[in-house]
């Protein structure tokens, strides 16, 4: 069974400070990986996919993720955090058909001056 | 382009009436997912459909809950009765359907039920 595993439910950050958001995925094919963002009062919004093109994945407003198939890992990383990044941010995978999703808990991050 | 449109965004009624909430796709798209998100439980899914289908209704909690798709461009999630615990964030999302293409959500409905 494919499930998804966000380590850290909070991250704090300071602005400029870079930002690391940890998601394991287990899955016993070669999963379809997604990371959204959901800022107040807000939808999901995506910020990336990995779909198996290229295992560095660059996303909206400076985020990108790297695809580690050994560590089953799929990371979200942004070098410098504003505090327009603070939202709660949640990895997903896809689920055989229709496109069914797997989602981790989510990781709240906040951004002080 | 016009993404999933939902309504209404915000609704609050007293317990045991009936609460309709309703969703519009992203034309195209032929898969339709209802979620509910609270603090407690998190983003749960109620219920998908595609092409109009049901596929999976597992995550529905009760038989309160049902939900419909008359056509490709509407779908609605009916609560009857309504009890305080129903309180909560209803996203739908829509998608083509494809295994490696993501969900769009929409903004949601806030439900209060007093």
């Amino acid at each position: 069974a494919q499930s998804v595993t966000q380590l850290g439910s909070h991250v704090s950050v300071s602005e400029g400070a870079l930002v690391l958001l940890r998601c394991n995925y287990s899955s016993s094919v070669p999963p379809y990986l997604f990371w959204y963002v959901q800022y107040p009062n807000q939808g999901l919004q995506l910020l990336l996919k990995y779909t198996s093109a290229a295992t560095l994945v660059k996303g909206i407003n400076g985020f990108e993720a790297e695809f580690k198939k050994s560590e089953t890992s799929f990371h979200l990383t942004k070098p410098s955090a504003h505090m327009s990044d603070a939202a709660e941010y949640f990895c997903a995978v896809s689920r055989g058909g229709y496109n069914k999703l797997i989602f981790g808990a989510g990781t709240r991050l906040a951004v002080h001056p | 382009d016009a993404g999933v449109i939902q309504s209404p965004r915000h609704e609050v009624t007293e317990m045991g009436q009936e609460v309709t909430l309703r969703c519009k796709p992203i034309s195209g798209h032929n898969s339709l997912f209802w979620y509910r998100q609270t603090m407690m439980r998190g983003l749960e899914l109620l219920i998908y459909f595609n092409n109009n289908v049901p596929i999976d209704d597992s995550g529905m909690p009760e038989d309160r809950f049902s939900a419909k798709m008359p056509n490709a461009s509407f779908s609605t999630l009916k609560i009857q009765p309504s009890e305080p615990r129903d309180s909560a964030v209803y996203f739908c999302a829509s998608s083509s359907g494809q295994v490696n293409q993501p969900q769009h959500f929409g903004d949601g409905t806030r439900l209060s039920i007093l």
